[in-house]
C-alpha cells in the first residue's frame, strides 16, 4: 500500500503569510495527487488535481507542485477564510485511493 | 447546479447493517462519472470506501471489501451504500461524492454535505 505523509500536522500562520504544506508518498506516484480543503463542519472541496492544476473557481493564491514522492501545496498570501484542514489524495495504485492524514491550518 | 444529498439512519446497532443513499440532483447519474463514498471518523482524516458506475461496476477499499456493497438506481438518480457487521469503529461522517471527468477523473469534484452515523446499542 502507498502511504501518504503530510507535514506539518498543524500550522499556525498570520494573514498575508506564505504557507506551505508538504505531502510525501512512500513510493513514486508520478503526479497522481490531488489536494482538498475542508472547513470545519463542511465537506471537503477539491482545490488542486494532478498535483498542480487549479480547479475551476479556486483562487489563484492556491497552488500545487511536485512529482514522484514529494509534493507541495502553497497559499501565497493567507486569508482568514483559508482556515481549514488540507488533505492530499493519491491515485497511483488504482483503483484504490489514499488520503494523507491532514494538515490543520490556523490563524496566528 | 449539481447537488448530492446523503440520507439514512443516524444510529445503527453493533452487528447491524449501515444503509445510506445519495440522491443526485441537477445531473444525470448515468453520465460518464463514477460515484463514490468516503467516510471520516470524528476528529480524524478521510477514508475512501469505494465507487460505483451507473452500470453497476464497483471498486471497494480492500480493507472494507468484505463488508461493503454499493448499488445504483438510475430511475431515482441515486446510489447507495451498505456496510455490514458494523462496530463502533464505523462511527463516522459518511460523504457521497462525484468523481470528475477527463483530467479530474481521479478526483472527487462534487461532495454531499455528509451524514453522521453512530454505531451504538
Amino acid at each position: 500500500d502507498i502511504q501518504m505523509t503530510q507535514s506539518p500536522s498543524s500550522l499556525s500562520a498570520s494573514v498575508g503569510d506564505r504557507v506551505t504544506i508538504t505531502c510525501q508518498a512512500s513510493q513514486d506516484i508520478s503526479n497522481y495527487l490531488n489536494w482538498y480543503q475542508q472547513k470545519p463542519g463542511k465537506a471537503p472541496k477539491l482545490l488542486i488535481y494532478d498535483a498542480s492544476n487549479l480547479e475551476t473557481g479556486v483562487p489563484s493564491r492556491f497552488s500545487g507542485s511536485g512529482s514522484g514522492t514529494d509534493f507541495t501545496f502553497t497559499i501565497s498570501s493567507l486569508q482568514p477564510e483559508d482556515i481549514a484542514t488540507y488533505y492530499c489524495q493519491q491515485y497511483d495504485n488504482l483503483p484504490a485511493y489514499t488520503f494523507g492524514q491532514g494538515t490543520k491550518l490556523e490563524i496566528k | 447546479q449539481v447537488q448530492l444529498q446523503e440520507s439514512g439512519p443516524g444510529l445503527v446497532k453493533p452487528s447491524d447493517t449501515l444503509s445510506l443513499t445519495c440522491a443526485v440532483s441537477g445531473y444525470s447519474i448515468s453520465s460518464s462519472n463514477w460515484w463514490g463514498w468516503i467516510r471520516q471518523p470524528p476528529g480524524k482524516g478521510l477514508e475512501w470506501i469505494g465507487y460505483i458506475y451507473y452500470s453497476g461496476s464497483t471498486y471497494y477499499n480492500p480493507s472494507l471489501k468484505s463488508r461493503v456493497t454499493m448499488s445504483v438506481d438510475t430511475s431515482k438518480n441515486q446510489f447507495s451504500l451498505k456496510l455490514s457487521s458494523v462496530t463502533a469503529v464505523d462511527t463516522a461522517v459518511y460523504y457521497c461524492a462525484r468523481k470528475g471527468l477527463g483530467a479530474r477523473e481521479h478526483a472527487f469534484d462534487i461532495w454531499g454535505q455528509g451524514t453522521m452515523v453512530t454505531v451504538s446499542s
